[in-house]
């Protein structure tokens, strides 16, 4: 088993529509998680991050946390055509305030929001 | 800022060379992060440091892999000797740790091609 699993996809939604990203973890002492979009042929960047249960939102874009499921998502509200992109869950063992740790990458479900 | 710079970005060698790639961190980061990303295995920490120091080289392959860190504005990743299996694009990354956010910023990427 995978430490960080997400399926693959490709996932297609209309434009405008949500899109739903799901990340599970098996590390139970798993303290940070973040998601990261990666455009074809560009590196990853940051887009959120999330350490308490619940929902935390930025914008269109909503994380959301279940610790106890081990279970971590990214909703896109109004999907646009540049949402296309690959969308990589990462997790870490470190806390807020410890140094910089290893982070675990899933390996990314592709978007694609059709016009 | 110029952000994380790696050279080459593109580099072609034969098997059995020895291949050095760079990486300039985010000035005043104290933390460094090499990756290797390919279709197969995605997206894998290979080594990380912390104020120069290696905390975590794990993820190194095996002993034809080297890092080194000899001051907090520049990092080697060094293969000798290199496989076709070595074939990947290489990213680094750079965080400070103290925000607590770990927030993670990777250079462009080298995409390195063994014949």
């Amino acid at each position: 088993q995978k430490e960080v699993e997400q399926n693959s996809g490709p996932l297609s939604v209309p434009e405008g529509a949500i899109a739903s990203l799901n990340c599970t973890y098996s590390d139970r002492g798993s303290q940070s998680f973040f998601w990261y979009r990666q455009y074809s042929g560009k590196s990853p960047e940051l887009i959120m991050f999330i350490y308490s249960n619940g929902d935390k939102e930025d914008g269109r874009f909503t994380a959301q946390l279940n610790k106890a499921s081990q279970y971590v998502s990214l909703l896109i509200r109004d999907s646009q055509p540049s949402d296309s992109a690959t969308y990589l869950c990462a997790v870490r063992r470190g806390t807020v305030n410890t140094n910089a740790g290893k982070s675990t990458f899933g390996d990314g479900t592709t978007l694609t929001v059709k016009p | 800022d110029a952000g994380v710079i790696q050279s080459p970005r593109h580099e072609v060698t034969e098997m059995g060379q020895e291949v050095t790639l760079r990486c300039k961190p985010i000035s005043g980061h104290n933390s460094l992060f090499w990756y290797r990303q390919t279709m197969m295995r995605g997206l894998e920490l290979l080594i990380y440091f912390n104020n120069n120091v290696p905390i975590d080289d794990s993820g190194m392959p095996e002993d034809r892999f080297s890092a080194k860190m000899p001051n907090a504005s520049f990092s080697t990743l060094k293969i000798q000797p290199s496989e076709p299996r070595d074939s990947a694009v290489y990213f680094c990354a750079s965080s400070l740790a103290s925000t607590g956010t770990d927030t993670q910023y990777f250079g462009p990427g080298t995409r390195l091609t063994v014949l």
